[in-house]
């Protein structure tokens, strides 16, 4: 089945830094979404994003879909930033959804 | 291993039917949820529950409603099914602190279609 990979596992940031979170995929997708994963274990939806680039505030996202990749990225972080970043994709029409391992962000204050 | 069980991977009704989802998790999580998956616009939260007798509404609750009696179930209830609550519904349960990645475990799924 399709591969789902994140990088880095792990980063600690200072409060104020950018991140560049990235979520590669080993086959052609017909969804990709980031999601952020607080402390709490509720998934919240950042971006839809199966190719382009889209902007939320502080937060942003472009997937390649054609280098089978996609970037995250957050500016000017906040110590409420931390938590997990997952990447999940969706192969064809009413596949399962398949998620990366994450991306955990500690962000210091 | 965690698991996760939905109580049918396929389920057609009719419109005006009640329906009910069920799911179950064997791990004593405190954490439960329900998404709807539907092509175009990816997973979206309808409700959680961090406790017995506890929820929360999440991004979509409009036409569903939850039932938490015990720890291991959360159901899912359409009082009213529509067409438009054609979609593929998820289950998921998690610890109370989620310390570590990967730590939201799904059930398989339930297809559901409203005719």
């Amino acid at each position: 089945g399709i591969q789902v990979e994140q990088s880095p596992p792990d980063l600690i940031l200072q409060e104020g830094a950018n991140s560049t979170l990235r979520c590669n995929f080993s086959d052609s997708v017909n969804n990709l979404q980031w999601f952020h994963q607080n402390p709490w274990g509720q998934l919240i939806n950042l971006f839809y994003i199966p190719s382009g680039t889209k902007q939320n505030g502080r937060l942003s996202a472009t997937t390649v879909a054609t280098e089978r990749y996609s970037l995250l990225y957050i500016s000017s972080s906040q110590t409420t930033d931390s938590g997990v970043y997952f990447c999940a994709v969706e192969r064809n029409r009413d596949d399962k959804i398949i998620f990366g391992k994450g991306t955990r962000l500690h962000i210091l204050p | 291993d965690v698991k996760v069980t939905q109580s049918s991977r396929y389920l057609v009704k009719r419109t005006g039917e009640k329906v009910f989802l069920e799911c179950v998790q064997d791990m004593d999580h405190e954490n439960m949820f329900w998404y709807r998956q539907d092509p175009g616009l990816g997973l979206r939260l309808i409700y959680f529950s961090y406790d017995v007798k506890m929820k929360e509404k999440g991004d979509i609750p409009e036409g569903y409603s939850v039932s938490r009696e015990k720890k291991e179930r959360f159901s899912l209830i359409l009082e009213s099914a529509s067409t438009n609550q054609t979609s593929m519904y998820l289950c998921a349960s998690s610890p109370p602190l989620a310390g570590i990645s990967d730590t939201q475990y799904f059930g398989p799924g339930t297809r559901l279609t409203v005719l």
